[in-house]
């Protein structure tokens, strides 16, 4: 069975820059999470999407994040323009969603804003 | 509001040697879930264990083992015989029951295995 697929894994941007981030979640899997990753600490919850309306983006910084999942299926995280703040792993989950569910990752895209 | 603290940063044992983790938890709800991922230099979070609030089974799955005590919100993770391939971060992770929240994670621990 494929994993969480994420693209690209590295990407090397200057500050006020845009930036986006691919992902495709494993296949039958409703709900979708992207979490941010700074150096150092566990991953902390941007968005969470179920099928492909938003179930949480308390986290969300909105005025430079957005996030969409079209068609419930794959998911783009962009930011618009890009902090030094931002540098860190974005990693893309998914899971089949209920209580205490197991989620998957994908392998991250490594953000650095110089 | 939920918090998990792993209070080791970073942890160095020889190869072959028996290494645990800490893990303490805080929530205010009565069924909830914790988990542990393995996070490699490759960077993918790898699932390794789930256990509900409700099962303070321990279970041992190979060199792995788990210690759940809800009296302490304490769920530790034991490593036996460790190898060179374990070197990883470790999370510790909490969620609840709604079935509809995002894992809180803690800080992590790096466990460097040397040969």
């Amino acid at each position: 069975e494929a994993g969480v697929a994420q693209s690209p894994r590295y990407k090397i941007i200057e500050k006020r820059q845009s930036v986006a981030f691919w992902c495709n979640p494993i296949s039958g899997h409703a709900t979708l999470y992207w979490y941010q990753q700074i150096l150092g600490q566990g991953p902390k919850l941007l968005i969470q999407f179920q099928n492909n309306g938003v179930v949480d983006d308390s986290q969300l910084p909105k005025d430079r994040f957005s996030a969409e999942r079209l068609k419930g299926v794959d998911s783009t995280l962009k930011i618009q323009p890009a902090k030094l703040e931002d540098s860190a792993v974005y990693l893309c989950a998914s899971s089949f969603g209920g209580a205490g569910n197991i989620q998957y990752f994908g392998a991250g895209t490594r953000l650095s804003v110089l | 509001a939920q918090k998990v603290t792993q209070a080791q940063t970073e942890i160095s044992v020889v190869e072959k040697e028996d290494v645990t983790l800490d893990c303490v938890y805080e929530t205010r709800d009565t069924t909830y879930y914790l988990f542990w991922y393995k996070q490699p230099p490759s960077g993918e979070l790898v699932f390794l264990i789930r256990r509900n609030s409700f099962d303070e089974q321990n279970e041992i799955s190979g060199r792995y083992s788990w210690n759940f005590q809800k009296s302490t919100s304490s769920f530790n993770f034991t490593i036996t015989a460790s190898q060179v391939v374990d070197s990883a971060v470790y999370f510790c992770a909490l969620s609840d029951n709604s079935g509809n929240t995002p894992l809180v994670f803690g800080k992590g621990t790096r466990l460097s295995v040397i040969a």
